[in-house]
């Protein structure tokens, strides 16, 4: 079945640096691919998608681009802040499996001054 | 334009008792799906509602149901509550094309605490 397997965190940054967060999955055909974030006490929010291969999505300095050879949807940003803590998901969804999307286990990140 | 709005935000329930969580979801989306999320679990599918018909649906026992309305409104019912139950409960809403592009809205959750 469908998988997404994202880095374990937490990451923790300093100010200004920069952000990787690592997400690779499993499905058959062509998924769309899905950053979320979750601030604390929150639902979750839409960072960026992409719907196919070399689609790059961006959103609020964070990057990430569909690869479809190494099925890997990393996530970006070049310098973080202290309003950007908090736990990041990687998601798909097919096609054929209508509104279901499959999440990550969440990364979360805490950037510090 | 108003987002999803979940009812209630905080629930707290017995072991054996049933609960009914409540999702409006943005105006003019006719889908909405449901996620549990736990902190061992994660984020996991519940069930998807598209024109009042289930469209999807996860891998959870029958005690997990849900329906929609007419207006989109939906309902997810939980009938005797475990203690493992206890989770965020979130919903989201999108127009509900068939392509698996078009953005999922999440609203705030619903908090369910069984004890």
């Amino acid at each position: 079945g469908d998988s997404v397997t994202q880095m374990e965190g937490p990451v923790t940054l300093s100010e200004e640096a920069f952000l990787t967060i690592n997400c690779t999955y499993t499905a058959t055909g062509y998924p769309s691919l899905f950053w979320y974030v979750q601030y604390p006490g929150e639902g979750l929010q839409l960072l960026l998608k992409a719907t196919k291969a070399d689609d790059k999505g961006s959103n609020k300095g964070f990057e990430a681009t569909y690869r479809k050879e190494t099925t890997s949807f990393h996530l970006e940003k070049g310098s973080v802040q202290v309003s950007d803590s908090a736990v990041y998901f990687c998601a798909l969804r097919r096609g054929d499996s209508w509104g279901k999307l499959q999440f990550g286990a969440g990364t979360q990140v805490v950037v510090t001054p | 334009k108003a987002g999803v709005t979940q009812t209630p935000r905080y629930l707290i329930k017995t072991r054996g008792q049933q609960v009914t969580l409540s999702c409006s979801p943005i105006s003019g989306h006719r889908s909405v799906s449901w996620y549990q999320q736990t902190p061992g679990q994660g984020l996991q599918f519940l069930f998807e509602y598209f024109s009042e018909t289930q469209r999807n649906k996860g891998n959870f026992p029958g005690r997990f149901s849900g329906r929609q309305f007419s207006n989109s409104r939906s309902e997810m019912n939980v009938s005797t509550l475990e203690l493992g139950d206890s989770a965020l409960y979130l919903c989201a809403s999108s127009l509900g094309g068939t392509s698996g592009r078009d953005e999922q809205f999440f609203g705030p959750g619903t908090r369910l605490t069984v004890l």
